[in-house]
């Protein structure tokens, strides 16, 4: 079993949907956890970071965290034809791991006008 | 606005030829600074996590001399690519800590395309 799962899609929507990204892991150890959007030929562009279980909301973006489920989500509202992109959610583990990410394979989104 | 910058962009280049790249944060000190390697349609692959003032940590399977690491700054770390083969093409990503409180998040550059002839 790979240390971080995610369905690599592709997933497409039409604008104005909500979109629901999903990673599931194995490792107790990590405690931070993060969503990072990369467009084609870009390095990856970080967009919600939590630490521990709970929800967390930026803008259009929300992000949960469910330790007891080793699971975390992204949501997009009213998604755009500009959030069209790769997604990669990364986690990590304490000081100790010098904060090393292990990153999802990603999902690639496409929004459609 | 960025907050590390990667040059250069894109580099072409002979078979046999060392290329080197570089990693600066900005406006920021950051002691620790992570390089990346991503194929087409993968995910990223840590090669190594760059301290300031010490020897990089190479991940398994990494060859230490291939890829040259150094780390002469707080806002600088360049990964050099020595003798470069057409295998070695691919997207090379460094990234960096904001600081080092506990938990700070990697931030990356905007990585650098190298393709070996």
């Amino acid at each position: 079993q790979k240390e971080v799962e995610q369905d690599p899609g592709p997933l497409s929507v039409p604008e104005g949907a909500i979109v629901s990204l999903n990673c599931t892991y194995s490792n107790s150890a990590f405690q931070y956890f993060m969503w990072y959007r990369q467009y084609s030929r870009k390095g990856p562009e970080l967009l919600m970071y939590t630490y521990s279980s709970g929800n967390k909301e930026d803008g259009r973006f929300t992000a949960q965290v469910d330790k007891s489920s080793k699971y975390i989500s992204l949501f997009i509202r009213d998604s755009q034809p500009s959030d069209s992109a790769t997604y990669l959610c990364a986690m990590s583990a304490s000081r100790g791991s010098n904060y090393k990410l292990t990153f999802g394979k990603g999902t690639l989104l496409t929004v459609n006008p | 606005g960025a907050v590390v910058s990667q040059h250069p962009s894109w580099v072409i280049c002979k078979s046999g030829t060392s290329v080197k790249i570089e990693c600066r944060s900005l406006d920021f000190q950051a002691t620790t600074m992570f390089w990346y390697r991503q194929f087409p349609k993968q995910s990223l692959m840590l090669m190594a996590t760059s301290n300031e003032g010490s020897k990089a940590t190479y991940e398994q399977g990494v060859e230490k001399d291939k890829f040259l690491i150094n780390h002469a700054s707080l806002t600088l770390s360049t990964l050099t690519v020595t003798s470069a083969h057409p295998e070695d093409s691919s997207f090379y990503i460094c990234s960096a800590r904001l600081g080092t409180g506990v938990g700070q998040p990697q931030h990356f550059g905007d990585g650098t395309r190298l393709s070996i002839l």
